[in-house]
Parts: structure tokens; C-alpha cells; sequence
């Protein structure tokens, strides 16, 4: 099984600043095979990058992606307020076939 | 416009079955990988079931051999049958399709709410 761990859990900043999200898995992942969703509550998760680093139709260029084999990073260049929610890293590999990060709550400091 | 809508939630208690379903708009069903992806009450996002174009399935290790997902190519609709529920499989369920060529989920349905319990 292929595990994502995501860190920090919780990141706590303000309005403008820079947020960047880490996503470490235990095994390789191919570049195509992850993505970044983000989740607000009692909404279902949107996803934000695919394929590592393409943004999904409609997401500002302030949202990035990167990384490659094990290490991705998701990066949001200027917090908006809008931006303050549960972010999830997923993958698709081998059994199980699909895998998520435990998630990072990011929260209005 | 795509549109994914779950149905078939509810209260159910444990070892009882449900099935879920999901119809679809705006593509086919048949010719995209469907998954189910589940969410327990202030948990992360799990998935459950894929099927693919082929038909293959595949199933997280523990509702396998509980757990039947299925498509219905005349109704553009998709299933997942649950048999011998559990307390944990209390959740949110969703219905998702694989983006080609990529592994991640580009359309999501609302969400439907299975509670498991006596």
C-alpha cells in the first residue's frame, strides 16, 4: 500500500501569505498519478492539481503544484479567504488503487 | 453540463444491505473509470470501489467480498451494493469519475450519508 503522509496537519496564516503543503508518499508515484483536492465543509472536495502540476479548470494561478517520486508539494502564493479549508494529496498506484493524505487543515490564524 | 447524483442513502442497522446509486449526465458512464469514495464523520477521504471500462473492478481490502460496485450502461447509472454493513462504514458516500489518462477524480456527485446502526 502506498502512503501518503501529509504535513503540516494543521497550518495556521493569515490573509496573504504564503501556505505550502507537503505530501510525502511511501512509494513512488508517477508524475501523472497525483493530484490535490481541497474540501470545505459539507461540500464534496474540488480538485486543484492534477498530474502534479496542471491546475483544474477555473483554479487561480496563485495554486501550484511540484515534486516528483516520493515528495509533492501544493503551494498557495497569497491566501485569500476563500483558500481556508482541508486539503487532501491523492494517488493512483497498485493495491489499494487509489490512496488520500489524512489531510492538512488550513485555518485563519 | 456534468452532473453526478447519489441516492439510496440512509439509516440501516448492522449486517443489512443497501445499494447506492449514481446517475450520471453529461458523459457515459461505461467508456470512464467510476469510483466510489467515502467519507466518515470528520475523517478523510477514503476510497471504496473502482470499475473500469473493461468492466474490471477493484476494492479497498476491507469491504472486499461485502461490497459489489456494478453499472447499469442503459440507465447511465452507477451501483454500489453493500451487503453485511458495519458501524464503520458509516459515511459519506460519493461517486467520482477518473480523469483519462490521469489518476485523479475530476467530477464529484454531492455525496450520500450511509449511518450504520442499531
Amino acid at each position: 500500500e502506498n502512503v501518503l503522509t501529509q504535513s503540516p496537519g494543521t497550518l495556521s496564516l493569515s490573509p496573504g501569505e504564503r501556505a505550502t503543503l507537503s505530501c510525502r508518499a511511501s512509494q513512488s508515484v508517477r508524475s501523472n498519478d497525483l493530484a490535490w483536492y481541497q474540501q470545505k465543509p459539507g461540500q464534496a472536495p474540488r480538485v486543484l492539481m492534477y498530474g502534479t502540476s496542471t491546475r483544474a479548470t477555473g483554479i487561480p494561478d496563485r495554486f501550484s503544484g511540484s515534486g516528483s517520486g516520493t515528495d509533492f508539494t501544493l503551494t498557495i502564493s497569497r491566501l485569500e479567504p476563500e483558500d481556508f479549508a482541508v486539503y487532501y494529496c491523492q494517488q493512483y498506484g497498485s493495491s489499494p488503487r487509489y490512496t488520500f493524505g489524512q489531510g492538512t487543515k488550513l485555518e485563519i490564524k | 453540463e456534468v452532473q453526478l447524483v447519489e441516492s439510496g442513502g440512509g439509516l440501516i442497522q448492522p449486517g443489512r444491505s443497501l445499494r447506492l446509486s449514481c446517475a450520471v449526465s453529461g458523459f457515459t458512464v461505461s467508456t470512464n473509470y467510476m469510483s466510489w469514495v467515502r467519507q466518515a464523520p470528520g475523517k478523510g477521504l477514503e476510497w471504496v470501489s473502482v470499475i473500469y471500462t473493461d468492466g474490471e473492478t477493484d476494492y479497498v481490502d476491507s469491504v472486499k467480498g461485502r461490497f459489489t460496485i456494478s453499472r447499469d450502461n442503459s440507465k447511465n447509472t452507477l451501483y454500489l451494493q453493500m451487503n453485511s454493513l458495519r458501524a464503520e462504514d458509516t459515511a459519506v458516500y460519493y461517486c467520482a469519475r477518473g480523469r483519462p489518462n490521469y489518476g485523479d477524480f475530476n467530477y464529484w456527485g454531492q455525496g450520500t450519508l450511509v449511518t450504520v446502526s442499531s
